[in-house]
């Protein structure tokens, strides 16, 4: 079967851009998760999504970032305006029911 | 609070046994996993424990002691390919929001020499 797929594998913008990442899942996964990992420092829960609901989306740092998964099925994450910290890898993970994540290979985004 | 420990980093040679520990403090225990990443790569799944005891797959086994909130995994034979990151994560299920965070540690590093 397929795997998770993020796309796209790296970004490169300016402060103050807008960049859209997204997320296809495993073909059948309800939960959809969205992680950041910042260099140097832990993977970071940002949220969780059960179909199109967001389940949990106490890991986003604020309001510039924006995450949708409408009809349930692909995920985008959103970064409006990007500043400097934003920097790292964001990582998409999809699971069915209590089974464990499958990670995607993540998009690397840098902000000059 | 949710926190989770790790060593940094562990070096061990090829044929051996390694032990990478995990303690972990959380008020809604749902599962704990292991995870392999070699650089630049995604997270792979290696073991879920949720009861205690020890899980075994292969040349991998992991450990849970809830009671303790403890962990370790415990790779055996080792290889080169083995040299990777290895995280622990613990799945919480949410107070409020009913639903599952799972809350990594920032990972051992482990280096396999010949």
């Amino acid at each position: 079967e397929a795997g998770v797929t993020q796309f796209p594998s790296h970004s490169v913008i300016e402060k103050g851009q807008t960049v859209t990442l997204r997320c296809d899942p495993i073909s059948g996964h309800d939960n959809l998760y969205w992680y950041r990992r910042v260099m140097g420092k832990e993977i970071k829960f940002l949220l969780h999504f059960v179909k199109e609901s967001k389940q949990d989306e106490s890991g986003m740092p604020n309001n510039r970032f924006l995450a949708e998964r409408t009809g349930g099925t692909y995920s985008t994450l959103k970064v409006q305006p990007a500043e400097l910290e934003d920097s790292g890898v964001y990582f998409c993970a999809s699971s069915q029911g209590s089974q464990p994540q499958h990670f995607g290979d993540g998009t690397r985004l840098s902000i000059l | 609070g949710q926190n989770i420990d790790q060593p940094t980093e562990m070096t061990a040679t090829e044929g051996a046994i390694v032990q990478i520990n995990c303690t972990y403090q959380t008020s809604g225990f749902n599962g704990l996993f292991w995870y392999q990443q070699h650089a630049g790569e995604a997270p792979t799944f290696l073991s879920y424990n949720v009861l205690d005891g020890l899980e075994e797959k292969g040349r991998f086994s992991s450990f849970l002691s809830r009671s303790k909130g403890y962990s370790y995994l415990l790779l055996k034979e080792l290889q080169m390919k083995d040299s990777a990151s290895y995280l622990c994560a613990v799945r919480d299920e949410g107070r409020f929001t009913g639903g599952f965070k799972t809350i990594f540690g920032a990972g051992t590093r482990l280096f396999v020499k010949a």
